[in-house]
């Protein structure tokens, strides 16, 4: 089964709009965290933004916030006020055991001006 | 500057030919990984170590061999390389395990290898 899903491959998104980009994970462990991460077109790995399964509040970075719903198991990644910059693969991952992250397969975020 | 530095980054080599993919840290870092990128697979972890001369085994070790002899260096050894490992290669770091802070991963650029 799956752990980590990201249900949208790609997305386009009109400049200067707001973008949702879902994960949903599934575990039985009380203590996990979830990340985000970027990978441009040149490839690098970017890191967003963490979220502990104990955190009260959805965890917030500049224009990135997380949207953290426990009880439905997802961890939405908000982008406010899209950039062209952001347009790139968008993974999320959580780490279950202490040492492993698991990933999602990624959704494609392209950007139109 | 702090970094994760892989080579080569770019490599096509030939079945059965022996390979080493570099990758040092400057950070004093303990924790360092190897993921391997696959389209539609997101990453998949190779192999861990949390510490000098202590290695683990993750989701894909098979083919693939490691070491942490010191603590900045973790090379991913590919004893007789096959096409199925052609792929984008990660190395990865971070101050303890993933349990002890954020966890946030500091990722090196990759390295693209193809094998014939």
């Amino acid at each position: 089964a799956q752990k980590i899903t990201q249900t949208q491959p790609g997305m386009f998104v009109q400049e200067k709009e707001a973008v949702t980009l879902d994960c949903t994970y599934d575990t039985s462990d009380p203590s996990y965290g979830l990340f985000w991460y970027k990978q441009p077109s040149s490839g690098e790995m970017i890191f967003l933004i963490y979220q502990g399964s104990y955190d009260q509040q959805n965890a917030t970075e500049g224009r990135y916030s997380l949207n953290f719903q426990k009880a439905r198991k997802s961890a939405n990644l908000v982008i406010s006020a899209s950039q062209l910059g952001d347009s790139a693969m968008y993974f999320c991952a959580m780490r279950e055991s202490a040492d492993q992250l698991i990933w999602g397969a990624g959704t494609k975020l392209i950007i139109k001006p | 500057e702090a970094q994760v530095t892989q080579n080569p980054r770019y490599l096509i080599t030939v079945t059965g030919k022996k390979l080493t993919v570099t990758c040092s840290q400057n950070m004093n870092h303990e924790y360092m990984s190897w993921y391997r990128q696959d389209p539609g697979l997101g990453l998949r972890q190779i192999y861990y170590s949390m510490n000098v001369e202590v290695t683990d085994k993750g989701d894909v070790p098979e083919g693939y061999k490691v070491s942490r002899k010191e603590k900045r260096n973790f090379p991913l050894i590919l004893e007789s390389p096959s096409p199925n490992q052609t792929s984008l290669y990660f190395c990865a770091s971070s101050f303890g395990g993933l349990a002890d802070n954020t966890g946030e991963l500091f990722f090196g650029e990759g390295s693209r290898l193809t094998v014939l």
